[in-house]
């Protein structure tokens, strides 16, 4: 059975362009979430959807948006980027409430 | 949510037992405890979680005190791919509690 898995794995944006990463849960998944972890930090909780709906954002600026879609896929998108936005974004899954969350590899963001 | 502490780092001599403790004094009835590693720039990987009972896996044990304030991960026997940040979590079963909040866990290295 395929793990979580994101695209891309590596992506370099100037500073004010916009990216979008993918995230495609293990199958019958219905949460995914995302996480941001800047060098040499903890993650940082992002974002949290479930069943298609955004179900709580972690305490950053409106510029982090996403979506879920009808297969249970997930994008973030980063737009205005900043230096500061230079992390390794990570997405997971979940079947259930109380089950464990599995991780995908996570997109390196270089913002330059 | 509930918070954890856990101490910044540790060591350990290959083939001995790693305990790794987490504080959570502030954890609610219907919170789990949750242990996640992660090996440098991968993604975190899940280990173990529970309740109130000891649990044991293929990977590690958990034992929580009576009290549930606090835990202890076990990996019986270390190896050096067990060096990893070690992420003690808690984790509510509805709503905005199901996301996990992590810390800056335990860099555990183990020596040869």
């Amino acid at each position: 059975e395929a793990g979580v898995t994101q695209s891309p794995t590596h992506l370099i944006k100037t500073r004010g362009q916009q990216a979008t990463l993918r995230c495609s849960p293990i199958s019958g998944h219905t949460s995914v979430y995302w996480y941001q972890q800047a060098l040499g930090l903890g993650l940082q909780f992002l974002l949290w959807y479930d069943e298609g709906e955004e179900r709580n954002r972690g305490n950053f600026p409106p510029r982090f948006s996403g979506r879920q879609f009808p297969n249970y896929s997930s994008e973030l998108n980063v737009n205005a980027l900043e230096l500061e936005d230079s992390a390794l974004y990570l997405c997971a899954s979940s079947l259930v409430a109380i089950a464990e969350a599995f991780f995908g590899q996570g997109t390196r963001l270089t913002v330059v | 949510d509930a918070k954890t502490t856990q101490p910044t780092s540790m060591d350990c001599a290959e083939g001995r037992a790693a305990n790794l403790p987490c504080n959570h004094s502030t954890i609610s009835g219907n919170e789990y405890v949750y242990w996640y590693r992660q090996i440098h720039s991968q993604g975190p990987q899940y280990i173990i979680h529970g309740l109130k009972n000891n649990e044991t896996n293929e990977m590690a044990s958990l034992i929580i005190t009576e009290d549930r304030k606090s835990s202890t991960l076990i990996l019986p026997h270390a190896t050096l791919r067990d060096t990893a940040v070690y992420y003690c979590i808690v984790r509510g079963v509805a709503g905005n509690n199901r996301k996990l909040i992590w810390g800056l866990g335990t860099s555990l290295a183990v020596n040869p």
